[in-house]
């Protein structure tokens, strides 16, 4: 069966520090991948995605950056961490090809970063 | 453009009685919808989809959601709440991206309690 490991589950940095969180995925292949921020418990905001190694596209402009160096593997970064990147961050995974569209998110557990 | 409304931020609802929580929905095309659940310091879970076919979806934990398209409607039930369907709900459709490529478009999410 598929899982999604993610890591660390929380994080206090402080401002100006880097960033760098993990998400990989086992039991399937060439997933498309995903960073979501959850802010204040509520609305979901899609950061990242990828459909292949290497292939990153950005929803939001912002101090974060994402890669995949490996099929199974989603890092998200940052050279300098702000306050307002305080948040719960989702990473998650779904099937690639013709039935993508059909194809639920499955999520990890959550990254809570706190920048003090 | 794609949008999901869940109009209420929270729902209460006392144990063993039925429980509705609503989603509207704008979409081109034909609408892929979702429902997810998130349980404190947790990722989303996947509770059911409709993609075609009949209107009324069964999926997880004995939730189902009837698709209304006059109504651009896809509200989730159940029966009979338990204490332990307290959570976060998130409605989610599904929107071509471009280049083959889907992502989900969240509502705000709605909390539900459910009152022992």
């Amino acid at each position: 069966s598929q899982t999604i490991h993610q890591w660390p589950a929380t994080l206090v940095q402080p401002v100006g520090s880097p960033l760098s969180l993990e998400c990989t995925v086992e039991g399937t292949s060439n997933p498309n991948l995903y960073w979501y921020r959850q802010a204040a418990g509520r609305g979901l905001q899609l950061l990242f995605y990828s459909v292949g190694i290497g292939q990153i596209s950005s929803e939001v402009p912002q101090n974060l950056s994402a890669s995949r160096p490996q099929d199974r593997q989603f890092i998200l970064s940052s050279k300098k961490l702000l306050l307002s990147d305080s948040g719960f961050y989702l990473c998650a995974w779904s099937n690639r090809g013709s039935s993508s569209y059909n194809s639920p998110l499955h999520f990890g557990n959550g990254t809570r970063l706190t920048v003090t | 453009a794609q949008s999901v409304a869940q109009p209420e931020d929270q729902v209460n609802v006392a144990e063993g009685n039925p429980l509705t929580v609503k989603c509207t929905y704008s979409v081109s095309g034909n609408p892929y919808l979702f429902w997810y659940v998130q349980y404190p310091n947790r990722g989303l879970q996947f509770l059911l989809k409709y993609i075609t076919g009949d209107n009324l979806v069964k999926g997880s934990y004995g939730f189902e959601a009837e698709f209304n398209k006059s109504q651009t409607s896809f509200h989730l039930k159940k029966p009979s709440a338990l204490v332990s369907d307290s959570a976060l709900y998130f409605c989610a459709v599904s929107y071509n991206s471009g280049a083959g490529s889907y992502q989900l478009t969240f509502g705000k999410g709605t909390k539900l309690s459910v009152i022992p």
